[in-house]
């Protein structure tokens, strides 16, 4: 069974720009989440989705979003970039449950 | 509202000495924990979970953890370190039913001297 997969998984982007990243789940499983890993505050949730609905957003703000599409694939998009974006974002999908949640290797995204 | 305090950043031990990494949560409701490790440059992979089931839980790679309500705790251990277990372990807490947002200490980066 294939794992969790992130594309890409280096990106570098100037200040201002913005971007999307892409995660495929395990098939199968219907919940996808979003996390942000950073030296200084450590890995922070983003947001869930479940069957194409947001059902859980972390305290980020609005210049970071996500969809779903009906096959379970999730993007996350992050506008104007800063400095402080430059992080390991690191995608989870699970059954749906507050169960395990399996996570990808993660895009590595550096703002310049 | 949920919180995982995970103390000591660093832990080192010998190969073959007991590895033990503490987490203690904080959660106004029965919680759901983990245990996840990161190797160098790779995403997360789960070692164990408890999910209110035996309170001793078995993990991968022979890892196991004790849950105690008395001590909010739900330590990592393992008999005997091994050179692949050097990596960063994070402990986490989930306790909303539907929900899957993981709340997760800020790492112990373990080291295994040889």
């Amino acid at each position: 069974k294939a794992g969790v997969t992130q594309t890409p998984r280096y990106l570098i982007k100037t200040r201002g720009q913005q971007v999307t990243l892409s995660c495929s789940p395990i098939s199968g499983h219907r919940s996808v989440s979003w996390y942000q890993q950073t030296p200084g505050q450590g890995l922070q949730f983003l947001f869930e989705y479940f069957s194409e609905t947001q059902r859980n957003k972390g305290n980020f703000p609005g210049r970071f979003s996500g969809r779903q599409f009906s096959n379970s694939r999730s993007e996350m998009n992050v506008s104007t970039l800063e400095l402080g974006d430059s992080a390991l974002y690191l995608c989870a999908s699970s059954l749906g449950l507050p169960d395990e949640q399996y996570f990808g290797p993660g895009t590595r995204l550096t703002v310049t | 509202a949920q919180s995982v305090t995970q103390l000591g950043s660093h832990v080192s031990v010998s190969e073959g000495a007991l590895v033990l990494l503490r987490c203690n949560y904080s959660s106004s409701v029965p919680p759901y924990l983990f245990w996840y490790v990161q190797y160098p440059n790779q995403g997360l992979q789960l070692l164990l979970k408890y999910t209110s089931a035996a309170t001793l839980v078995k993990g991968i790679n022979g890892f196991e953890a004790e849950f105690k309500k008395s001590e909010t705790s739900f330590h990592l251990t393992k008999p005997s370190a091994h050179m692949s277990d050097a990596a960063e372990y994070f402990c986490a807490v989930s306790v909303r039913a539907g929900a899957n947002n993981l709340f997760f200490g800020t790492g112990t980066r373990l080291t295994v001297i040889p």
